[in-house]
């Protein structure tokens, strides 16, 4: 079973919508979690950390569910500059990476 | 946040040859490094993780005599591809994790811009 699980998508959406991630992990014992965003032929960059108490970053949330081992990344009012592959991220002891979901903004 | 750069970041070479990234951290000092290859289309792969002072851990399937790993310094981590293929044409990254205090896990990891290595 892999370590995290992504949907891939893609995800093409309107701007102005609202549009949610989800990510799985397997081993309970993973310790930090993350979202970062890779644009194309671009290295990582971090969005945000994710905590059990959830986070809010303008117009991103990030949720973690420890009992459900489940990540979640709300986008509200896509932007064209949104466009990009999202990564889930957890950590225990080295860096687990999803398989990234692809969002596309349409015009 | 931290920076970290990587060298260089597009290579172009024959197959048989032997290819160097180099990996620093600029702004503070990383006893670990981790390597990471990603294919087009497909997400980050660990490769390794670099240790200052102490032999690298390889993933599974990662040969350790193909992909040379030296941890010079605290601030600088090589990676050589020897005798590269057409196959090992990839996305090469390098990351510095920053640890968590009093923990073993890491709050943040900043990662180089990436090496583009084709092996015609």
């Amino acid at each position: 079973r892999k370590e995290v699980e992504q949907d891939p998508g893609p995800f093409n959406v309107p701007e102005g919508a609202t549009v949610a991630f989800n990510c799985t992990y397997s081993n309970s014992a993973s310790q930090s979690f993350f979202w970062y965003r890779q644009d194309c032929r671009k290295e990582p960059k971090l969005l945000m950390s994710v905590y059990s108490s959830g986070n809010e970053d303008g117009r991103f949330t990030a949720q973690l569910n420890r009992a459900s081992q489940y990540i979640s990344l709300l986008i509200r009012d896509s932007k064209l500059s949104d466009s990009a592959t999202y990564l889930c991220v957890v950590n225990r002891n080295q860096f687990y990476f999803g398989t990234g979901t692809s969002l596309t903004v349409i015009p | 946040g931290a920076v970290v750069s990587q060298h260089p970041s597009r290579v172009i070479c024959k197959s048989g040859t032997s290819v160097k990234i180099e990996c620093r951290s600029l702004d503070f000092q990383a006893t670990t490094m981790f390597w990471y290859r990603q294919f087009p289309k497909q997400s980050l792969m660990l490769m390794a993780t670099s240790n200052e002072g102490s032999k690298a851990t390889y993933e599974q399937g990662v040969e350790k005599d193909k992909f040379l790993i030296n941890h010079a310094s605290l601030t600088l981590s090589t990676l050589t591809v020897t005798s590269a293929h057409p196959e090992d044409s990839s996305f090469y990254i390098c990351s510095a994790p920053l640890g968590l205090a009093g923990t073993s896990s890491y709050n943040e990891q900043f990662f180089g811009p990436g090496t583009r290595l084709t092996v015609l």
